[in-house]
């Protein structure tokens, strides 16, 4: 899987939107990116992952260039809630019904959400 | 959506006991289970891939002996910390792949404290 490389925190007002970048220019044509949380003492929570265009569902919009070799993750209107550790992931998705390949990940970016 | 649920959340053993981990997938069949460890600061570090029915393959340096990983139906994998000891003391997460789709749904986690 090709590496990331995110920066190791960010603050973010409560109220504004949080862009997380994430670097990954050795990803192949058939990786995905992946992004997930966690927060504290807790396990990993899904976010939204993307393979070239923009995607958008109810917690945030993945925005990835068109070489693909890098992207963001943008939480609109970030909350306290949201402060934790995001994770940006490159992989190929698992085949259908195949046997799943694993997820690895990188240390992350440390969002801190402050009032 | 996909639920993992993982027992216990929180477990205190003396050194030399054993304990196990139970990660159950509710509400779909996984073929594919992971899990991770984490220590305080650090990224999650994935030990071992549970399949079904068959064999766990370990990551390197991970001692198959000492963790031990039942994976028996589509629903249940188990983790078996033998003869712990303190520096066994850690974040204990599961995964589960939902043969039907393409995510990794994460369990809530096990803090594990050897004393």
């Amino acid at each position: 899987d090709a590496k990331t490389t995110q920066p190791p925190s960010m603050d973010c007002a409560e109220g504004r939107a949080a862009n997380l970048p994430c670097n990954h220019s050795t990803i192949s044509g058939n990786e995905y990116v992946y992004w997930y949380r966690q927060i504290h003492s807790q396990g990993p929570q899904y976010i939204i992952h993307g393979l070239k265009n923009n995607e958008t569902n109810e917690m945030a919009s993945l925005i990835i260039t068109e070489d693909r070799k890098s992207s963001t993750l943008i939480l609109p209107h970030a909350t306290l809630r949201d402060t934790a550790v995001y994770y940006c992931i490159v992989r190929a998705p698992p085949s259908l019904g195949g046997t799943a390949s694993k997820l690895t990940f990188g240390t992350g970016t440390r969002l801190q959400v402050t009032l | 959506g996909a639920v993992v649920s993982q027992h216990p959340s929180r477990v205190i053993c003396k050194s030399g006991t054993s304990v196990k981990i139970e990660c159950r997938s509710l509400d779909f069949q996984a073929t594919t289970m992971f899990w991770y460890r984490q220590f305080p600061k650090q990224s999650l570090m994935l030990m071992a891939t549970s399949n079904e029915g068959s064999k766990a393959t370990y990551e390197q340096g991970v001692e198959k002996d000492k963790f031990l990983i039942n994976h028996a139906s589509l629903t249940l994998s188990t983790l078996t910390v033998t003869s712990a000891h303190p520096e066994d003391s850690s974040f204990y997460i599961c995964s589960a792949r939902d043969i039907q789709g393409y995510g990794y749904t994460f369990g809530s986690g096990t803090r594990l404290t050897v004393v």
